[in-house]
């Protein structure tokens, strides 16, 4: 079963404004990532934070990470309507061995209305 | 870099032909991964490999699929004989992983867009 759990579900939002999305995740994690993918289209990268990390900044995003609760959340700043897609998240377990798997969540389908 | 290749990028069938996706990971990628994708399961990991060794492939539906990794360039996901529920896209996806500490940031392919009629 997948670990993340992310919510909302669905996020509608104006241009301009900030998107939030949360993902929780069960087990101890070695790293989390954040993925984007737009309709029709495979999962891009955007953004990795550490387990010993709380918080990471790449352009208009913004992660942080409470171990403690086991939670993340992806800030998206000013948005466009070009950040229209759906949002994962994705744990690494933390184990002795890596055979590269991913643990992805649900997903949030964010919209930008211009 | 031209990413992780998948073909063909749609297929349209019958109810009962075989099916056969391909894929190529990115050059240097020592780890693959087949996922399907639909409305209503969304994400599902179906089978991934490790140096060419399926590690694990409890995703897969049922027998009629079944996934191969000749080498270290080419990966193929089969369906025998195909129905209507498969229909979905399938995604390939390659990471380089290391070691306990690799990041195992995945690189997907653009997908395959299944039809079985």
């Amino acid at each position: 079963s997948q670990q993340g759990e992310e919510d909302p579900q669905a996020l509608s939002i104006q241009e301009g404004e900030n998107a939030t999305m949360n993902c929780s995740y069960k087990t101890s994690i070695n790293n989390l990532q954040w993925y984007r993918q737009n309709s029709g289209r495979g999962l891009v990268h955007l953004i990795l934070i550490r387990s010993n990390e709380r918080e990471k900044h790449s352009g208009r995003l913004r992660v942080t990470l409470d171990t403690s609760k086991k939670s993340s959340s992806l800030l998206i700043t000013a948005s466009r309507a070009a950040d229209t897609a759906s949002y994962f998240c994705a744990t690494v377990p933390r184990g002795s061995s890596n055979t590269g798997k991913l643990i992805f969540g649900q997903g949030t389908t964010l919209q930008v209305k211009p | 870099d031209a990413g992780v290749i998948q073909s063909p990028r749609h297929e349209v069938t019958e109810m009962g032909q075989e099916v056969t996706l391909r894929c190529k990971p990115i050059s240097g990628h020592n780890s693959l991964f087949w996922y399907r994708q639909t409305m209503m399961r969304g994400l599902e990991l179906l089978i991934y490999f490790n140096n060419n060794v399926p590690i694990d492939d409890s995703g897969m539906p049922e027998d009629r699929f079944s996934a191969k990794m000749p080498n270290a360039s080419f990966s193929t996901l089969k369906i025998q004989p195909s129905e209507p529920r498969d229909s979905a896209v399938y995604f390939c996806a390659s990471s380089r992983t290391r070691d306990r500490n690799s990041y195992n940031e995945q690189f997907f392919g653009p997908g395959t867009r299944l039809t079985v009629l």
